[in-house]
């Protein structure tokens, strides 16, 4: 099946510095990924949907300026958490949509996820 | 009101239980509906997508009643492996592009 790749995997960092996180589909192209946070015993909630060449899409609630998104290419998307706080620490999850798959979310894989710590 | 609601659990069952969690969605436009799996620190998986008609695979049966909102999962003949916390899913918002979870329900399968 389609794989769908984050990097790193964990992550701890130091209070006001930046974090990034990729996002790479490995055998199919993606125009479209989507970027899930997921805090202990909650579920995940969609931060952002991220469009290959063009602006990412945020939801209600989450700032642009901090959770900064680039979808450069049809592979990869990143996420850049800036001057992270420890309130940022949570368990980010990344999901691509196959292009074959046209509009169908049915065909939506997920990465593995990037546990984010920040001191 | 959440837009997909699930008893949080936990259901702690015996191995060879059978199991079943409910789960109930505020958008009735809402088309397509799913179980996913999703193990301790890691990312979800698809289980299975739920149909109007109902639909079976090997020990798990899902159910659609769109009248009520309502959907169900059913685990026969639980094993150990089965533990794990399992999402509702509906595809909603805006468009309906986008895949709306619930907050889970986690289930405990004990020798």
């Amino acid at each position: 099946g389609a794989v769908v790749s984050q990097h790193p995997s964990w992550v701890i960092c130091k209070s006001g510095t930046s974090v990034k996180i990729e996002c790479r589909s490995l055998d199919f192209q993606a125009t479209t990924m989507f970027w899930y946070r997921q805090f202990p015993k909650q579920s995940l909630m969609l931060m952002a949907t991220s469009n290959e060449g063009s602006k990412a899409t945020y939801e209600q609630g989450v700032e642009k300026d901090k959770f900064l998104i680039n979808h450069a290419s049809l592979t990869l998307s990143t996420l850049t958490v800036t001057s992270a706080h420890p309130e940022d620490s949570s368990f980010y999850i990344c999901s691509a949509r196959d292009r074959a798959s046209g509009t169908s979310t049915d065909t939506q894989y997920f990465g593995p996820g990037t546990r984010l710590t920040v001191l | 009101r959440k837009e997909v609601e699930q008893d949080p659990g936990p259901f702690n069952v015996p191995e060879g239980a059978t199991v079943a969690f409910n789960c109930t969605y505020s958008n009735s436009a809402s088309q397509s509906f799913f179980w996913y799996r999703q193990d301790c620190r890691k990312e979800p998986k698809l289980l299975m997508s739920v149909y109007s008609s109902g639909n079976e695979d090997g020990r798990f049966t899902a159910q659609l009643n769109r009248a009520s909102q309502y959907i169900s999962l059913l685990i026969r003949d639980s094993k150990l492996s089965d533990s794990a916390t399992y999402l509702c899913v509906v595809r909603g918002g805006t468009g309906f592009q986008k895949l709306v979870f619930g907050t889970g329900t986690r289930l405990l399968v004990s020798p």
